[in-house]
């Protein structure tokens, strides 16, 4: 299994809804990125899991909160948006944090809408 | 922190030809430097990368470029085909220092006209 597998592939949700994304990847990759694109734009880091463990957080607001329950896993859960947040969330992963080396395999990413 | 620059924005070639995209570094402990392929409705994809410690790769039709004097690497693709439309996207890092990321240039829209 050579990829990274992200759902929903499409959310819409309303500025008081509670929801999450998920991520899955069965590499072996110890580095588990969140990444936020906007159209037309580069993606922009929000958040790093190295080993399980949170290791940098681009000071993204506290509506959106980062989880890694196990080393293939990755969620985002997110509370409160904003209209301004819809984009399109990306995660990555990696063999190590350090090790950018292997590259990074990205998913396909969730749309996200606020509406 | 690292900052990269991408251009040009936007390319459009006749199938066939070659595409330059090009881009700067500012950060010289940079020394990997990838270049993704994303299509519509579809995350980066990996296409080709280079290290800091070779000048020029080349895979099939794809080649990228690395000068570390200027701070610049380029991506070429030789003999473009329609199936080459997609955002392209440079982006620097440093294997050393442990704890960086992706810096990602800002793109180019690359269109083959068939």
């Amino acid at each position: 299994d050579t990829e990274v597998t992200q759902t929903p592939k499409h959310l819409v949700m309303g500025m008081t809804n509670k929801k999450s994304l998920k991520c899955e990847q069965h590499m072996g990759h110890r580095a588990m990125y969140w990444y936020k694109q906007k159209a037309k734009k580069p993606p922009e880091l929000m958040f790093v899991y190295s080993y399980e463990k949170l290791s940098i957080n681009e000071s993204v607001p506290s509506r959106f909160s980062p989880e890694c329950p196990n080393s293939s896993l990755l969620n985002l859960h997110l509370h409160a948006l904003q209209p301004e947040d819809s984009a399109l969330y990306l995660c990555a992963s990696s063999q190590a944090e350090s090790s950018a080396r292997y590259g990074y395999t990205f998913g396909s990413g969730t749309r996200l809408t606020v509406v | 922190g690292e900052n990269v620059e991408q251009h040009p924005s936007t390319l459009s070639v006749q199938e066939g030809d070659s595409a330059v995209i090009k881009c700067t570094y500012s950060d010289s402990a940079s020394n990997y430097f990838p270049w993704y392929k994303q299509e519509l409705g579809k995350g980066p994809q990996l296409i080709i990368d280079i290290r800091s410690n070779v000048g020029e790769k080349k895979d099939q039709r794809i080649a990228v470029t690395l000068n570390k004097t200027a701070k610049h690497f380029s991506l070429h693709i030789t003999e473009t085909q329609p199936e080459d439309s997609a955002v392209y996207f440079c982006a620097a890092t440093s294997e050393d220092t442990g704890r960086r990321a992706l810096t990602f240039g800002s793109g180019t829209r690359l269109q083959v006209q068939p």
